[in-house]
């Protein structure tokens, strides 16, 4: 079974400042994909960024960074130079590559609540 | 292009009703995915489509809840018999099937069984 958690209370950090949300997984999976999303208060889950188990290099997309320590089975999300829009609830997630069908649902945590102060 | 759709955006239903959520996938996507979203429970997975295949209901919590999927598109949720538990934002999501398999999710449709 794979299971993800979120245990920061709500986040809070200064505009144009850089913010670290953490995550860490357990899974007994050989392969398995990493997922960030972002959920704002129009409820719409927004893919931020994925990180294969594989990859070598820590997945990047444009302002968010994943800092991927697979031996610590830890995959934090990194924002740097925070804007207000920015503020959201953030979900860990994973799945299992290999197989498809009753493995290829993503497994969430709980969220993160991050605010960002003008 | 247009993203997932969903439609009602809101339902407001009496217990005991029966409702139907729908999906609107990205065109060409061939896996598709339900999801709830409950105070306390985060997200959780309810069902998921993949092509012609038979869907995996594996996540799905009683028999008053099914889904299907016609033409391998748009997909429907239905509750039936509702209660108050039920009460809860319901996801849909689908993905392309290959590559890193990201999933790209709908508005949701935020059910509240009175």
């Amino acid at each position: 079974a794979q299971k993800i958690t979120q245990t920061q209370p709500g986040m809070f950090v200064q505009e144009k400042e850089a913010v670290t949300l953490d995550c860490t997984y357990d899974t007994s999976d050989q392969s398995y994909g990493l997922f960030w999303y972002k959920q704002p208060s129009s409820g719409e889950m927004i893919f931020l960024i994925y990180q294969g188990s594989y990859d070598e290099q820590n997945a990047t997309e444009g302002r968010y960074s994943l800092n991927f320590q697979k031996a610590r089975k830890s995959a934090n999300l990194v924002i740097s130079a925070s804007q207000l829009g920015d503020s959201a609830m953030y979900f860990c997630a994973m799945r299992e590559l290999i197989r498809t069908g009753a493995n290829s649902k993503l497994t969430f945590g709980k969220g993160i609540t991050l605010s960002v102060r003008p | 292009g247009a993203g997932v759709s969903q439609s009602p955006s809101n339902k407001v239903t009496e217990k005991g009703k029966d409702v139907e959520l729908r999906c609107d996938p990205i065109s060409g996507h061939t896996a598709l995915y339900w999801y709830r979203q409950s105070l306390g429970q985060g997200l959780e997975f309810l069902i998921y489509f993949q092509g012609n295949s038979a869907p995996d209901k594996s996540g799905l919590p009683s028999d008053r809840f099914s889904a299907e999927r016609t033409g391998g598109s748009v997909s429907t949720l239905t509750i039936q018999r509702t209660q108050q538990e039920d009460s809860a934002v319901y996801l849909c999501a689908s993905s392309s099937g290959t590559g890193t398999y990201e999933q790209y999710f709908g508005p949701g449709t935020r059910l509240t069984v009175t």
